[in-house]
């Protein structure tokens, strides 16, 4: 089975731009999480998507923002990017309340 | 809330011996899952073992086994038999409530092994 997929690796904006991120769930798996990992902050939960909806959202602005497919493939917005966006961001699938399995992230870097 | 404490920033062991990396959680949740992944320099997060409050039995899968005490409310992952390739970050993490899939992590463990 293909694990979880993550597009683009690594990407350079830069301040006030925008940028989408792209996750692909391990086949059958229906819930898509996603994380900010940064040296300062370490790892925090942005949001969850099941079924299309979002059933859970961490502390983060309004900036972010998410959507899931039909087919439980997700993306992830930041639209006017900051400096202290500049992450690893991973992204993270799961059959309902089961075991987490994470993909090999995005590292975004924002000059 | 829920919380998780690692208080080992780094640890360091010898080719082929075991090592005992330390987790304490606090949350007031009865049901709640805990994770422990392995995170190398190339930044994925590699699941290792999963242990569920209810679980009676310490989990283990091949080389890792979770040190499940619940009344001390730790989840110590013990690695025998280190290999070169357990160098790495350590992240213990923390699933509270039925079907709330975030995970809340720990700062970390950095991991190395040395021959």
């Amino acid at each position: 089975k293909a694990g979880v997929t993550q597009t683009p690796r690594y990407l350079i904006k830069t301040r006030g731009q925008q940028v989408t991120l792209s996750c692909s769930p391990i086949s059958g798996h229906r819930s898509v999480s996603w994380y900010q990992q940064t040296p300062g902050q370490g790892l925090q939960f942005l949001f969850e998507y099941f079924s299309e909806t979002q059933r859970n959202k961490g502390n983060f602005p309004g900036r972010f923002s998410g959507r899931q497919f039909s087919n439980s493939r997700s993306e992830m917005n930041v639209s006017t990017l900051e400096l202290g966006d500049s992450a690893l961001y991973l992204c993270a699938s799961s059959i309902l309340a089961g075991k987490q399995f994470f993909g090999p992230g995005t590292r975004l870097t924002v000059l | 809330a829920q919380k998780i404490t690692q208080t080992q920033p780094g640890m360091f062991v010898q080719e082929k011996e075991a090592v005992t990396l330390d987790c304490t959680y606090d949350t007031s949740d009865q049901s709640y899952g805990l994770f422990w992944y392995k995170q190398p320099s190339s930044g994925e997060m590699i699941f290792l073992i999963y242990q569920g409050s209810y679980d009676e039995q310490n989990a283990t899968e091949g080389r890792y086994s979770l040190n499940f005490q619940k009344a001390r409310k730790s989840a110590n992952l013990v690695i025998s038999a280190s290999q070169l390739g357990d160098s790495a970050m350590y992240f213990c993490a923390m699933r509270a409530g039925a079907g709330f899939q975030k995970l809340v992590f720990g700062t970390g463990t950095r991991l190395l092994v040395s021959p």
